[in-house]
């Protein structure tokens, strides 16, 4: 069974620093990957879908990667703001087509 | 862009109780998802419909059931309320199989 891990659970960083989330997959038989962001007490923001034979996606200043012979995704967040805190969720899709979540990174910027 | 609506962003109710919690999405979008999230356990998949009049059991469907009868709405119906399902309630929906998924704004749910 498919397992999704994301570490740090949290992280702090200050204003305008490049972050990098990770996510790592123990089944590397995906079809896609993707990304979300998740405000306190609210749904789920779809940011990036990465299909299994791309390397990578960008939107803005966000760029999430993909390895899945590493079993790895990463997102990288450029000149990060203040407005960029929330917790960031990946999920991978393989042959069950449901998705499997990880736990998330809590993520905090500050001034 | 899609859009998925819950019908209650909180809502209270008593152990013992019939709980309907619904969820249209504006997209015509196949398949459409319930998870329930908590602290420390993430989300977990409750059931998922792919057609209409069909649904699959997730990874914690007791206590729950569902009922998708129009393309655009799938109910979460938990049938006696219990405490134990105090929860946030997600909703989800794809075009097809393995497409991106989008969520609702969630229904944080409290049972007394």
């Amino acid at each position: 069974k498919q397992e999704v891990t994301q570490i740090p659970a949290a992280l702090s960083v200050p204003e305008g620093e490049n972050l990098v989330l990770n996510c790592s997959f123990t089944d590397s038989a995906i079809y896609n990957l993707q990304w979300f962001r998740q405000d306190p007490g609210k749904g789920l923001t779809s940011l990036l879908l990465i299909q299994s034979s791309q390397r990578e996606q960008t939107s803005g200043r966000l760029n999430a990667s993909l390895d899945k012979s590493s079993g790895r995704s990463t997102l990288y967040i450029a000149a990060s703001q203040p407005g960029d805190s929330a917790t960031y969720l990946c999920a991978t899709s393989g042959g069950s087509y449901i998705p499997t979540f990880g736990r998330g990174t809590s993520l905090i910027v500050h001034p | 862009d899609v859009k998925v609506t819950q019908s209650s962003r909180y809502l209270v109710k008593r152990t013992g109780e019939k709980v309907f919690l619904e969820c249209v999405q504006d997209m015509d979008h196949e398949n459409m998802f319930w998870y329930r999230q908590d602290p420390g356990l993430g989300l977990r998949l409750i059931y998922f419909s792919y057609d209409v009049k069909m649904k699959e059991k997730g990874d914690i469907p007791e206590g729950y059931s569902v009922s998708r009868e129009k393309k655009e709405r799938f109910s979460l119906i938990l049938e006696s309320a219990s405490t134990n399902q105090t929860s946030m309630y997600l909703c989800a929906s794809s075009l097809q199989e393995l497409d991106e998924q989008f969520f609702g704004p969630g229904t944080r749910l409290t049972v007394l």
